[in-house]
């Protein structure tokens, strides 16, 4: 039982570039998320979704793309990465209506954008 | 914004010494749980409560709840080194469909 995996854990990209950061979790969640973490601030919630096929945005999603095709995958697309994107993504997931056990997290990406 | 925000931002004591971490919060709430982030790692569930409660326990954790004052504390009893982190507290606005809010954390450290 791996959890919730994050995909890769360290990148550096240009501005401008694009690239995907992959979550999978094999618990069956039907709840998924993706946050960003910044010094000194807490976690800001850039999109999540409540099962296959449906996404909404959080706080922070400009800059951001999500699609949920399946149960157990949750990629966030970074169209044009600028360094203000420069931050620790986290995905999380739970049960969806009414969540018993809180939220499994995965270890992060720290990206930086240069 | 931030839904949650903990008061202190940053706790040193002594080992075996408890440590108390507060929250408060804006919003009527599903639950409050609290979380740790050890440095560089993800974030781990501690315990959840929910807004018809008003204490829990768990191991050497102890979470209280009043909704009145829209608060939160966490305890931490005979702390140990193991104990030094961040701690996190986050709502489940009944306004958010299930979107978890986080505040900006407390930094324990737990001196030797």
């Amino acid at each position: 039982n791996a959890g919730v995996t994050q995909t890769p854990k360290f990148q550096v990209l240009k501005t401008g570039q694009s690239m995907t950061l992959q979550c999978a979790q094999d618990m069956n969640h039907e709840y998924m998320s993706w946050y960003r973490q910044d010094p000194g601030m807490g976690l800001r919630l850039i999109h999540y979704s409540v099962g296959a096929g449906i996404t909404d945005q959080g706080e922070v999603p400009n800059g951001y793309n999500v699609s949920r095709s399946t149960t157990e995958d949750f990629p966030l697309r970074l169209l044009s990465a600028a360094p203000s994107q420069t931050s620790v993504y986290f995905c999380a997931s739970s049960y969806y209506g009414t969540p018993n056990y809180g939220y499994t997290f995965g270890s992060g990406t720290r990206l930086t954008v240069v | 914004s931030q839904q949650g925000e903990e008061d202190p931002q940053a706790l040193s004591i002594q080992e075996g010494e408890n440590a108390t971490m507060n929250c408060s919060y804006k919003t009527s709430i599903n639950n409050l749980q609290w979380y740790r982030q050890n440095s560089g790692r993800g974030l781990v569930h501690l315990i959840l409560i929910r807004s018809n409660e008003r204490e829990k326990h768990s191991g050497r954790l102890r979470v209280t709840l009043d909704t009145s004052k829209k608060s939160s504390s966490l305890l931490i009893t005979a702390s140990r080194a193991a104990d030094t982190a961040s701690y996190f507290c986050a709502t489940d606005s009944l306004l958010g469909a299930q979107k978890l809010v986080f505040g900006q954390g407390t930094r324990l450290t737990i001196n030797p």
